[in-house]
């Protein structure tokens, strides 16, 4: 059974850098699968930030690409997430997922909320 | 960027009835690269429909998709009282990925 698990600050403080790991279990980051972020303010719809690629290739949403930094570490099973200069409108629910057939996302972790404020 | 807008914004429906709804693209979705998803609250989105109408491991049968193009629609064919969420499309065609703004389905 493929699982996902964010983990990282729930507050993170405006201008900081947001930080967030997503662990997978029962499945080899190593696959041929892409793995990606979305996000979900409170009440609010969902947003796609990026995808990544085991290999490291990478693929963000424009509207967030020159804050966005996303990585891969095959050795821990595991992605992350690096969003810089934050501000109270990136406080969202951040949540990893496993992207099949080009851009369907079948498992995903439960999110983590995410906070901005001083 | 690809907009999908959803119809109805909410959904007043009754347990046993049929629920329709629409997920319009800005433009054309390639190869009817469209997927749903529901949500509960507080809860992951979960997939039930890529490929504009392939259902999803573990998907009821009630749940449907069909459309391309521009047009897509999900239908509960009779609606059971843990089918009541909002309910998101998500198109795939491009790079970019984009989601539409959800429809909630409530209990009438």
């Amino acid at each position: 059974q493929v699982q996902l698990q964010e983990s990282g600050p729930g507050l993170v403080k405006p201008s900081d850098t947001l930080s967030l790991t997503c662990a997978v279990s029962g499945y080899s980051i190593s696959s041929s699968n892409w793995w990606g972020w979305i996000r979900q303010p409170p009440g609010k719809g969902l947003e796609w930030i990026g995808y990544i690629y085991y290999s490291g290739s990478i693929y963000y949403n424009p509207s967030l690409k020159s804050r966005v930094t996303m990585s891969v570490d095959t050795s821990k099973n595991q992605f992350s997430l690096k969003l810089s200069s934050v501000t109270a409108v990136d406080t969202a629910v951040y949540y990893c997922a496993r992207m099949v057939d080009r851009g369907v996302f079948d498992y995903w972790g439960q999110g983590t909320l995410v906070t901005v404020s001083s | 960027e690809i907009v999908l807008t959803q119809s109805p914004g909410t959904l007043s429906l009754s347990p046993g009835e049929r629920a329709t709804l629409s997920c319009r693209a800005s433009q054309s979705v390639s190869s009817s690269y469209l997927a749903w998803y529901q949500q509960k609250p507080g809860q992951a989105p979960r997939l039930l429909i890529y490929g504009a109408s392939s259902r999803a491991t573990g998907i009821p049968d009630r749940f449907s998709g069909s459309g391309s193009g521009t047009d897509f629609t999900l239908t509960i064919s009779r609606l059971e009282p843990e089918d009541f969420a909002v309910y998101y499309c998500q198109q795939y065609g491009s790079s970019l990925l984009t989601f539409g703004q959800g429809t909630r389905l409530e209990i009438k």
